[in-house]
């Protein structure tokens, strides 16, 4: 069965640190790029970051930039999260998603294949 | 940053139309995606490339994009259509490109 399963994910004080995991199957995990999306309680999805199917481009939204590290192990059909310097706004479910690429009148992706998330709750 | 806007709310009667807007600057020059997400569920894909619907999605569901909108279309709503809808795109002159909607939750009378 082609799935996304997202793991690590807990109750952390500010100023800590969190490693969120996903593992992949059903699929050739490292031909492909892969996000990972949150989603605060009662609040929109916020894209996090992408990483390419080498690990060798990156991008971050602003208000992780700095704070998370995304990295991948294509051995273990694996995705992470290494979240440190936690603030209550990071409390959220984060997903990890499968990144789709194509191509019109201009690059794109859409994330086609999403986990069902993992809660993340940053509380003194 | 690149900003999507989205009314917070539409309501429809069961059979009828629902439209989804999504603003953006120049948004029909980009590619539109679309999201569907039930209460405790993940997002689901519900429309690609502005217009295209992946595999097991209804022809219910479809989508256009030009000028400063993007809309989705849902014809004959069912019961089963109220969720929450997310439009989404790739900046790539972003060095954090990946953007989403405001979000619409959809209600069915």
């Amino acid at each position: 069965e082609v799935q996304l399963v997202e793991s690590g994910g807990g109750l952390v004080q500010p100023g800590g640190s969190l490693r969120l995991s996903c593992a992949a199957s059903g699929f050739t995990f490292s031909s492909y790029e892969m996000n990972w999306v949150r989603q605060a309680p009662g609040k929109g999805l916020e894209w996090v970051s992408y990483i390419s199917s080498s690990g060798s481009t990156i991008y971050y939204a602003d208000s992780v930039k700095g704070r998370f590290t995304i990295s991948r192990d294509n051995a273990k059909n694996s995705l992470y999260l290494q979240m440190n310097s936690l603030r209550a706004e990071d409390t959220a479910v984060y997903y990890c998603a499968r990144d789709k690429t194509g191509y019109s009148s201009g690059w794109y992706r859409y994330f086609d294949l999403w986990g069902r998330g993992t809660l993340v709750t940053v509380s003194s | 940053s690149y900003v999507l806007t989205q009314p917070p709310s539409v309501s429809v009667a069961p059979g009828q139309t629902a439209r989804i807007t999504c603003g953006g600057n120049n948004i029909g020059s980009k590619s539109v995606h679309w999201y569907q997400q039930k209460p405790g569920q993940a997002p689901v894909l519900v429309v690609y490339d502005d217009s295209d619907r992946p595999s097991g999605i209804p022809e219910r569901f479809s989508g256009s994009n030009s000028g400063n909108t993007a809309t989705l279309t849902i014809s004959r709503v069912e019961a089963g259509d109220e969720a929450d809808y997310y439009c989404q795109v790739w900046d790539s002159s972003s060095d954090h490109p990946g953007v989403f909607g405001t979000g619409t939750k959809v209600t069915v009378l």
